[in-house]
C-alpha cells in the first residue's frame, strides 16, 4: 500500500507567496525525505528530516515532522516561479532500502 | 558529468516487444534502482542491487529483469512488453545504507 499521501494535490500560487505541502505517512520510519521533479525531468533531493528531529531549514525549505500524527509538512517561503515542479515526500523505514514515495503536491507559481 | 545516466529517453515500441533500457552512475555508489512512474505520476520502486546482487524486488511482473554487468550500470530487460508497461522509468543510486538517492532523467516508454 501507499506509504505517503501529500496533500493538496495541486497548489496555484502567487509568486513571492509561501506554499506548504503536507504528506502523511503510516508506517514507522527513520527519516523522511522530499524531493522535487521538474517537468519532465528526473528527482531532485531537496531535504532530509530525521525521525527524532521535528524541524530543519535549507535556505528557504522549511521542513517539520510530527512522528507522533506520522505526519509532515515542506514550506517554501518567497516562492519563485523555477519553484514551479512536483514536490514529493519519501520514507525509508522497517530496513528497506528502496524510497517510498507519496503521490505528490504540484506546485504552480503564477508570475 | 552526469551523475546518472539513462538511455534512451524515449522508447516507442509494439506490444509484445523486448526491449532494454540502460542506465549508469559515476558517483561511485554501490545501489542502483529502478523506479516506474505511471501516468498518474505515482512512483514506485521496481527493483534494487546492491555489489550485484538483488536485495528488493517488489512484484513486479518476471518480465522484468534488471541486470548488472558491474556496480555502475543496472540495466532493466523487459519481455513481451504490454500497453500497461507504458510509464516513466527512473534509475536511481545511493551508497548502500544512505539515505539519499540520485535519479536519471527517466525513460519514457510507450507500448504501442
Amino acid at each position: 500500500s501507499q506509504q505517503g499521501e501529500e496533500d493538496p494535490q495541486a497548489l496555484s500560487i502567487q509568486e513571492g507567496e509561501n506554499a506548504t505541502m503536507n504528506c502523511s505517512y503510516k508506517t514507522s520510519i527513520n527519516n523522511l525525505q522530499w524531493y522535487r521533479q521538474n517537468s519532465g525531468r528526473g528527482l531532485v533531493h531537496l531535504i532530509l528530516i530525521r525521525s527524532n528531529e521535528r524541524e530543519k531549514h535549507s535556505g528557504r525549505l522549511r521542513v517539520t515532522l510530527d512522528t507522533s500524527k506520522k505526519s509532515s509538512s515542506l514550506l517554501i517561503t518567497a516562492s519563485r516561479a523555477a519553484d514551479t515542479a512536483s514536490y514529493f515526500c519519501a520514507t525509508v523505514g522497517g530496513g528497506a532500502d528502496g524510497l517510498t514515495f507519496g503521490k505528490g503536491t504540484h506546485l504552480i507559481i503564477q508570475p | 558529468d552526469t551523475a546518472v545516466s539513462q538511455t534512451p529517453k524515449y522508447l516507442v515500441t509494439q506490444m509484445g516487444n523486448d526491449k532494454s533500457i540502460k542506465c549508469e552512475q559515476n558517483l561511485g555508489h554501490d545501489t542502483m534502482y529502478w523506479y516506474k512512474q505511471d501516468s498518474k505520476k505515482f512512483l514506485k520502486i521496481m527493483f534494487s542491487y546492491n555489489n550485484k546482487e538483488l536485495i528488493i524486488n517488489e512484484t513486479v511482473p518476471n518480465r522484468f529483469s534488471p541486470k548488472s554487468p558491474d556496480k555502475a550500470h543496472l540495466n532493466l530487460h523487459i519481455n513481451s512488453l504490454e500497453l500497461g508497461d507504458s510509464a516513466v522509468y527512473f534509475c536511481a543510486s545511493s551508497l548502500r545504507g544512505a539515505e539519499t538517492q540520485y535519479f536519471g532523467p527517466g525513460t519514457r516508454l510507450l507500448v504501442l
